[in-house]
C-alpha cells in the first residue's frame, strides 16, 4: 500500500509548550488528510479533516485554536498542539487519502505518542 | 445511531478456525469500505478494501459487501495467533464532501 510517514513517533514535552507533528504522503498526493486521537483501549476519535489549501474542518468538541492544522501541500499536513497539558497526552494518528489504482483509499501514519509532563 | 457499527468483542476463535467479523453502516451513500487491523499501541494498517457487492479475496482474507443490507464482513481463514488484533471497519462517503467513518473496532483473539 501507499506510505504515510508521521514524525515524530514519540515526544515528551513540558506542560505549556507546543508540539508540532508532521504527516507526509511519500508516494501519492493526499487530497484529504485526517487527524485522529486515540486514548488507551479506546477507539480512534476523529479530530479534524483537512483538504489541501483549505481550512480544516474540526469535529465537535475539538478546539481549533488549541489543535492547529495546516495542510499546505498535497504531501504534507501538520498538527500543532498548543499550550499542551497532561490531559493532551495521547496517541495522535494521521491518515491520508489519495487515489491509487483508480480508487481512493486512506492510509495511516505510524502515529505519535505524546506525553505532556 | 452510530454511522458504522461493530461488535466490540472480544471475538475468540481457536487457531486454524475461520474468524468472521461484521460491520453495518447507516449511510446509503457510502461508496467504499475498508478493513484495518490495529495491534495494541500501533497505528491501523489497511488490509482490505471493497467497493462493489459480492466477495473479494486476498490470501486468507475475504471481504464481503452487501449494499442492500448495508453490511460488510471480513472472514479470516486459518486464523493464526498473529491475527489477534482489533479490526476496524470504515466507510467512505463522497457527496460534496469527503468523509471516512470508522467503527469502534472488534477485538479478535486467536487462541493457540
Amino acid at each position: 500500500g501507499a506510505v504515510v510517514s508521521q514524525h515524530p513517533s514519540r515526544v515528551i514535552c513540558k506542560s505549556g509548550t507546543s508540539v508540532k507533528i508532521e504527516c507526509r504522503s511519500l508516494d501519492f498526493q493526499a487530497t484529504t488528510m485526517f487527524w485522529y486521537r486515540q486514548f488507551p483501549k479506546q477507539s480512534l476519535m476523529l479530530m479534524a479533516t483537512s483538504n489541501e489549501g483549505s481550512k480544516a474542518t474540526y469535529e465537535q468538541g475539538v478546539e481549533k485554536d488549541k489543535f492547529l492544522i495546516n495542510h499546505a501541500s498535497l504531501t504534507l499536513s501538520t498538527l500543532t498542539v498548543t499550550s499542551a497539558h497532561p490531559e493532551d497526552s495521547s496517541f495522535y494518528i494521521c491518515s491520508a487519502r489519495g487515489t491509487t489504482g483508480g480508487h481512493t483509499e486512506a492510509f495511516f501514519g505510524q502515529g505519535t505518542r505524546l506525553t505532556v509532563v | 445511531q452510530k454511522e458504522v457499527e461493530q461488535n466490540s468483542g472480544p471475538l475468540s476463535v481457536p487457531e486454524g478456525a475461520i474468524a468472521s467479523l461484521n460491520c453495518t453502516y447507516s449511510d446509503r451513500g457510502s461508496q467504499s469500505f475498508f478493513w484495518y487491523r490495529q495491534y495494541s499501541g500501533k497505528s491501523p494498517e489497511l488490509i482490505m478494501s471493497i467497493y462493489s457487492n459480492g466477495d473479494k479475496e486476498d490470501g486468507r482474507f475475504t471481504a464481503q459487501l452487501n449494499k442492500a443490507s448495508q453490511y460488510v464482513s471480513l472472514l479470516i481463514r486459518d486464523s493464526q495467533p498473529s491475527d489477534s488484533a482489533t479490526y476496524l471497519c470504515a466507510a467512505f462517503y463522497s457527496g460534496g464532501y469527503q468523509k471516512v467513518t470508522f467503527g469502534t473496532g472488534t477485538k479478535l483473539q486467536v487462541i493457540p
